[in-house]
């Protein structure tokens, strides 16, 4: 069963820095294209990042791109979001996903979530 | 303002067929697969379709298909637990970006 959690939502100061890990299991994580999507409170789904299997490509929303950095640690079953320079707009839950291929195609399973908020 | 264009909202009657589209460009829909997911009272989406191959465990009401820049989501014998937001996603290589529609709220009245 495929199980993707993510961690370290909470609270984050306006400029400030946070990081969401996601851990995977049940499927061979090295082998598929991850992601990250937002959903701020009340609206709906927003795509921010991709990583191919491997971790060579990368690809941004220009809502994010210069301020969060999608990483991946295959030996670990792992995906990073280092999320810089926060914005109160930044507040949404994050979802971890995974695709259907090695690169950007489409999302075969998602997250729970991990709510961020940035506030003074 | 998103790239891709869903209805806001759709309603329907238990049993009949709806259909949700979600338009785009030759920069995406008309070049790209897309995918559709359902969101139920904010939980984790699931997705319901692949292009217009169903996910295991989506019943068989649920069917795809594409015409040119624009996609759809058929929902044949809709169900009360079918009610829920829809939302399209495909890529994009003018955003060099995966995009999501703004999501139609489906009413199953």
């Amino acid at each position: 069963e495929v199980q993707l959690v993510e961690s370290g939502g909470g609270l984050g100061q306006p400029g400030g820095s946070l990081r969401l890990s996601c851990a995977a299991s049940g499927f061979s994580f090295g082998r598929f294209a991850m992601i990250w999507v937002r959903q701020a409170p009340g609206k709906g789904l927003e795509w921010l990042s991709v990583i191919s299997a491997s971790g060579t490509s990368t690809y941004y929303a220009d809502s994010v791109k210069g301020r969060f950095t999608i990483s991946r640690d295959n030996s670990k079953s792992a995906l990073y979001l280092q999320m810089n320079s926060l914005r109160a707009e930044d507040t949404a839950v994050y979802y971890c996903a995974k695709d259907l291929d090695t690169v950007a195609t489409m999302i075969e399973y998602w997250g729970q979530g991990t709510l961020v908020t940035v506030s003074s | 303002q998103s790239a891709l264009t869903q209805e806001a909202s759709v309603s329907g009657t238990v049993g009949q067929k709806v259909t949700l589209s979600c338009t785009g460009n030759s920069n995406n829909i008309g070049t790209y697969a897309v995918a559709w997911y359902q969101q139920i009272s904010h939980g984790p989406p699931k997705a319901v379709m692949f292009e217009n191959s169903l996910p295991s465990g989506i019943p068989d009401r649920f069917s795809g298909s594409k015409s040119g820049t624009t996609a759809s989501l058929t929902i044949s014998g809709l169900q009360p637990e079918d009610e829920a937001y829809y939302y399209c996603l495909t890529w994009d290589y003018i955003l060099s970006a995966q995009v999501f529609g703004g999501g139609t709220k489906l009413t199953v009245l």
